[in-house]
């Protein structure tokens, strides 16, 4: 069974960078019929996609965020993982890591448990 | 700055049924298949529907999806209370060259 695993500070300063990382077991990484993104949800409020990448590098990420977001991953580990420039409070948020299935209508099939990352001094 | 709209709460007896309705547009729905995620309380969100219709492995039947043009509608029948969460959709946006999500609806059982 495949399982996501979100790990990372819980507290990030503001303009701070925020840095995650999910750790992918019971399935590998490199497979070439998946991407793997991240998904945040402030307090209270709706999803929001982050960005997602391929075992391969190719980044996509949300227009809204592009200029602050980086996702990279790391096939000997099995993991990939996310840093958001300039943190501000509206970064506040359970950030979730899943699978996007791409032959599957691009579905999300696979999410972490989602980790809460709260931007204050 | 959710793309897909929709209806912010749906609610109904136990034993009925409710549907959601799932808004986008000729980037996103009309043009890509819809998903439908549940979020119960303080858990992380579940795929239901895939490919407009398709249910994963251990979704009851009771679940439901469908797509016209760029809408989508989830139904669920036989409301048990198990069922309270809430539901977002989603779907690629072939423009935006992103995911995007709906409003989220939450569904209560009265």
């Amino acid at each position: 069974q495949l399982q996501l695993q979100e790990s990372g500070p819980g507290l990030v300063k503001p303009s701070e960078t925020l840095s995650l990382t999910c750790a992918v077991s019971g399935g590998s990484i490199s497979s070439s019929s998946y991407y793997w993104g991240w998904i945040r949800q402030p307090p209270g409020k709706g999803l929001e996609w982050v960005g997602s990448i391929y075992f391969s590098g190719s980044t996509y990420y949300n227009p809204s965020l592009r200029s602050r977001v980086t996702i990279s991953v790391d096939t000997s580990k099995n993991q990939f993982s996310l840093k958001l420039s300039s943190v501000t409070a509206t970064d506040t948020a359970v950030y979730y890591c899943a699978r996007l299935a791409k032959y599957s209508g691009s579905c999300l099939d696979y999410w972490g448990q989602g980790t809460l990352v709260t931007v204050s001094s | 700055q959710s793309v897909l709209t929709q209806p912010p709460s749906v609610s109904a007896a136990p034993g009925q049924k409710v549907t959601i309705s799932c808004s986008g547009s000729s980037s996103n729905i009309g043009d890509n298949y819809v998903s439908w995620y549940q979020q119960l309380p303080g858990t992380a969100p579940k795929l239901l529907i895939y490919e407009n219709n398709d249910r994963p492995s251990g979704i009851p039947d009771r679940f439901s999806g469908s797509k016209s043009g760029t809408s989508a509608t989830l139904g669920i029948t036989g409301l048990q209370t198990g069922d309270e969460a809430d539901y977002y959709c989603g779907a690629r946006d072939s423009s935006l060259s992103a995911y995007v999500f709906g409003t989220g609806t939450k569904v209560t059982v009265l």
